[in-house]
């Protein structure tokens, strides 16, 4: 299986914060990469595929870049609702794996 | 708009079976994507447990697979999973997904998640 790997674990920051956070591969993954924003309660959505393709109607204030084994989200303007746990996923090989998550909190 | 929505029982008894329906709306299931099983155990990640495609192929999780069986109702719109033998571990929030596999391999819909709790 494709092990990945998301840090940190959790971040705190302030409306207006750019924020970063990354997502490691345990194999070559090419750019077979999506992230997804996960309130509780609520379905995921996806924001990125493809590491860096922006989904459909997802803000322009995130982004995502990476390739092969080291990936990142941007977020360039904490905005409050992108208060969420943000997953990674390879779409690389099955079993389709996901990252532990990072959730990002209101300092 | 495509709609999914988890139903089943939201309380299994140990070495139970656990059964959720996933009802799809909005689109076709014939449409060419995979419909797929995720679940979250409380206070941990997501994990993938399976797809099928409309024609009834599927991929399972290796850690799973002995377990469990996705099935798919046509005539209904609507995928199933059983998850046979559970045990405490099994307790989750289960959720149903879309994977658009063209042009790109991602979930784009998924249903707003299913509470299942294993316990006598």
């Amino acid at each position: 299986d494709v092990q990945m790997t998301q840090s940190p674990p959790s971040l705190s920051a302030s409306l207006g914060d750019r924020v970063s956070f990354t997502c490691r591969a345990s194999q070559n993954i090419g750019g077979y990469l999506n992230w997804y924003q996960h309130k509780p309660g609520k379905a995921p959505k996806l924001l990125i595929y493809a590491a860096s393709r922006l989904y459909s109607g997802v803000p322009s204030r995130f982004s995502g870049s990476g390739s092969g084994t080291d990936f990142t989200l941007t977020i360039s303007s904490l905005q409050p609702e992108d208060f969420a746990t943000y997953y990674c996923q390879q779409s690389y090989t099955t079993p389709r794996t996901f990252g532990q998550g990072t959730k990002v909190e209101v300092k | 708009q495509m709609q999914l929505q988890e139903s089943g029982p939201g309380l299994v008894k140990p070495s139970g079976t656990l059964s959720l329906t996933c009802a799809v709306s909005g689109g076709s299931i014939s449409s060419g994507h995979w419909w797929s099983w995720v679940r979250q155990p409380p206070g941990r990640g997501l994990e993938w447990i399976g797809e099928i495609y409309h024609s009834g192929g599927t991929n399972y999780n290796p850690s799973l697979k002995s377990r469990v069986t996705i099935s798919v109702d046509k005539s209904k719109t609507q995928f199933s999973l059983e998850l046979t033998s559970v045990t405490a571990a099994d307790t989750g929030v289960y959720y149903c997904a879309r994977l658009q596999v063209v042009p790109a391999i991602l979930f784009d819909y998924w249903g707003q998640g299913a509470l299942v709790t294993v316990s006598s």
